[in-house]
């Protein structure tokens, strides 16, 4: 089966760092994805890992454990316009399908 | 360039009809992949098409169809609506089904079943 595990909510204060976990379970992998989505909007993707390790990107970082079917998306120096949802997503082989599967999302919330 | 639209973006429906929903991709995009998000399930992949051909189907029952038209444009139907229905539907385009990295959603329609 699939499974994709995130916290449902989290709350950090603007200007510090917060850290986002995904643990996944899934019958094959290519690649973990994260993207943003604000209320009201369309997810926008933030970052795709294939191999284990660290991807930075500005303010982002996503980190990928194949081992540990583990994730984490770090968000530093935090702003009010974080306050979003982010959804973690694990692509199947192409030989399945190659579809993503998404969690149910971590609802973040950035306090003053 | 202009982005992922999506046609209409509300619709309230009554149980027992049939919808259909529109998706213009990025110009040059030819994969259009199809998600249901409802604050129970989260986001849930429909199917996807490239070329005009369904690559790609998720777990949904067959009143759930969809086409692609060889500009690259989709259609999603849903036949016989339930209550269940009612969700954020997404569509989101790739300029080809393995470069899901640089896949754009749209604005999604909004449906609502009463």
């Amino acid at each position: 089966g699939q499974n994709i595990d995130q916290p449902t909510e989290m709350t950090a204060t603007e200007g510090a760092i917060v850290q986002i976990n995904c643990t996944y379970q899934t019958s094959g992998f290519n690649g973990l994805f994260w993207y943003q989505q604000h209320a009201g909007e369309a997810p926008t993707f933030l970052s795709y890992n294939v191999l284990d390790g660290l991807e930075e990107k500005g303010r982002f970082s996503s980190f990928l454990s194949r081992s540990k079917g583990y994730s984490y998306l770090l968000l530093k120096e935090l702003q009010m316009k974080d306050s979003a949802s982010y959804l973690c997503a694990v692509r199947e082989p192409y030989n399945q399908g190659g579809k993503l599967i998404f969690g149910q999302g971590t609802e973040l919330s950035v306090k003053p | 360039k202009a982005g992922v639209t999506q046609t209409p973006r509300y619709l309230i429906k009554t149980r027992g009809q049939q919808v259909t929903l529109s998706c213009s991709p990025i110009s040059g995009h030819r994969s259009v992949s199809w998600y249901q998000q409802t604050p129970g399930q989260g986001l849930q992949f429909l199917f996807e098409y490239f070329s005009e051909t369904q690559r790609n189907k998720g777990n949904f029952p067959g009143r759930f169809s969809g086409r692609q038209f060889s500009n690259s444009r989709s259609e999603m139907n849903v036949s016989t609506l339930e209550l269940g229905d009612s969700a954020l539907y997404l569509c989101a385009s790739s300029t080809d089904w393995t470069r899901l990295y640089e896949q754009y959603f749209g604005p999604g329609t909004r449906l609502t079943v009463t």
